[in-house]
């Protein structure tokens, strides 16, 4: 059973399209998030969302944005793609917003052509 | 501003040496510090979890050190294996919210035959 799933794994698209990434954890945790791990393989944080509450990584543009459905999605959607969003993405969950051990999933690899 | 500075960035050893990873970190007040595994291709996945209070703390061939004081932390990997080839990450938490984790950019070993 996959705790933590992400769709696709793969993405791959032209400059200007919106896109989105779905995610979902089975795990009954309370806190979900996004990373962006970037060509030097660098962990970031964009969002955390939590019993409806999100915050968010001042750097992260507003062209990025997350949608929460329920407990057990966190969406990611994208709008405007540029050259610079290429990276891989990471959802992850963990029980709670106290620090956890976060599970992760997969990952998608977004390029932007 | 919390850091996170581990070392070396890459490793390559043979397979059945052992090697040792070391992290130094600022962040301040301390909780836990967890070290994460990454296997290419995949999202990290916890292997070990250091309270304020732990020096060692062992996972089959993984051991885990930490000193408080100093602020540091090592990962040793004991008779090492080509499954162990991964990039491995150190993250230090302060005891806030998750949002405030801050994730080093890891260590990329390499075991070869």
């Amino acid at each position: 059973d996959t705790a933590v799933s992400q769709t696709p794994k793969y993405l791959v698209t032209q400059m200007g399209n919106d896109k989105s990434i779905k995610c979902e954890q089975n795990l009954g945790h309370d806190t979900m998030y996004w990373y962006k791990q970037d060509s030097k393989k660098f962990l970031k944080i964009m969002f955390s969302y939590n019993n409806k509450e999100l915050i968010i990584n001042e750097t992260v543009p507003n062209r990025f944005s997350p949608k929460s459905p329920d407990k057990a999605h966190l969406n990611l959607h994208i709008n405007s793609l540029e050259l610079g969003d290429s990276a891989v993405y990471f959802c992850a969950s963990s029980q709670s917003d106290r620090g956890g051990e976060q599970f992760f999933g997969p990952g998608t690899r977004l390029t932007v052509l | 501003k919390n850091q996170v500075e581990q070392s070396p960035q890459s490793l390559i050893i043979l397979e059945g040496k052992n090697c040792t990873l070391q992290c130094n970190y600022t962040v301040s007040p301390f909780s836990n510090l967890r070290w994460y595994k990454q296997d290419t291709g995949r999202g990290p996945v916890s292997l070990t979890i250091m309270t304020f209070s732990e020096n060692t703390k062992s996972n089959g061939r993984y051991t885990a050190t930490l000193d408080a004081d100093t602020k540091q932390s090592s990962l040793h990997i004991t008779a090492s294996q080509l499954s162990d080839s991964a990039s491995y990450i150190c993250v230090p938490h302060s005891g806030a919210g998750s949002y405030q984790l801050t994730f080093g950019k890891g260590t990329k070993l390499s075991v070869i035959p």
